[in-house]
């Protein structure tokens, strides 16, 4: 089974400038999350969607951050004007299923390392 | 106070002793608990989770939950050197929200 996958893995680009990453989740998983670890923190929610519905955004910074799942399945994060401390890594994870006690086991892609200069 | 709080180390142990790690949370009502090892420059993967009162024991891994202390732990027996990694808390909030702590980077040295 092919796992969470993410492009690119690595950018750098200079402030104010515009930066798209993109994540094709596991095959039937119909959660998904994109979130945001920088350097010695642990991951922080940007956005979660069930199916191509927002579950939850609370924490993306909307002024510049967007996000979509069109169709339900790939799902793009959008960072425009881009400013230093959104250096980071960004993580999408995927899960089979939502709510109730016990959450499916969320799995996470390799990250997209940002850099802005 | 931090919603999910967890010492950032580092903790060293010596290889073939037992690592300890904490953490503690703030949202009486939180259900789920998780615990994530992150290799450096890896994405965290799932070891344990945990739902209930008390202990949960998995290979070398026991996950204890004190919901009154609001208090989770993690304990590695037998650490080897391949343990070192960040051990990332996670907790569900009600609502489902999956909050993670800072992380603890722990070392096993040979």
């Amino acid at each position: 089974e092919a796992g969470v996958a993410q492009s690119p893995r690595y950018k750098i680009i200079e402030k104010r400038q515009s930066v798209a990453f993109w994540c094709n989740p596991i095959s039937g998983h119909a959660t998904l999350y994109w979130y945001q670890q920088i350097l010695g923190q642990g991951p922080k929610l940007l956005i979660q969607f069930q199916n191509n519905g927002v579950v939850d955004d609370s924490q993306l910074p909307k002024d510049r951050f967007s996000a979509e799942r069109l169709k339900g399945v790939d799902s793009t994060l959008k960072i425009q004007p881009a400013k230093l401390e959104d250096s980071a890594v960004y993580l999408c994870a995927s899960t089979t299923f939502i709510g109730g006690t016990e959450e499916g086991t969320q799995y996470f892609g390799p990250g997209t390392r940002l850099t802005v200069l | 106070q931090k919603e999910v709080e967890q010492n950032s180390g580092p903790l060293s142990v010596p290889e073939g002793a037992i690592a300890s790690l904490n953490c503690t949370y703030s949202d009486r009502g939180s259900q789920s608990f998780f615990w994530y090892r992150q290799y450096s420059g890896k994405s965290p993967e799932l070891i344990m989770s945990i739902y209930s009162n008390g202990d949960k024991e998995d290979g070398r891994f026991t996950a204890q939950l004190n919901k009154a202390s609001q208090y989770v732990s993690l304990l590695i027996r037998d650490s080897q050197p391949s343990d070192s990694a960040t051990y990332l808390c996670a907790v569900k909030k009600q609502g489902g929200k999956l909050i993670f702590g800072q992380g603890t980077e722990l070392s096993v040295k040979p």
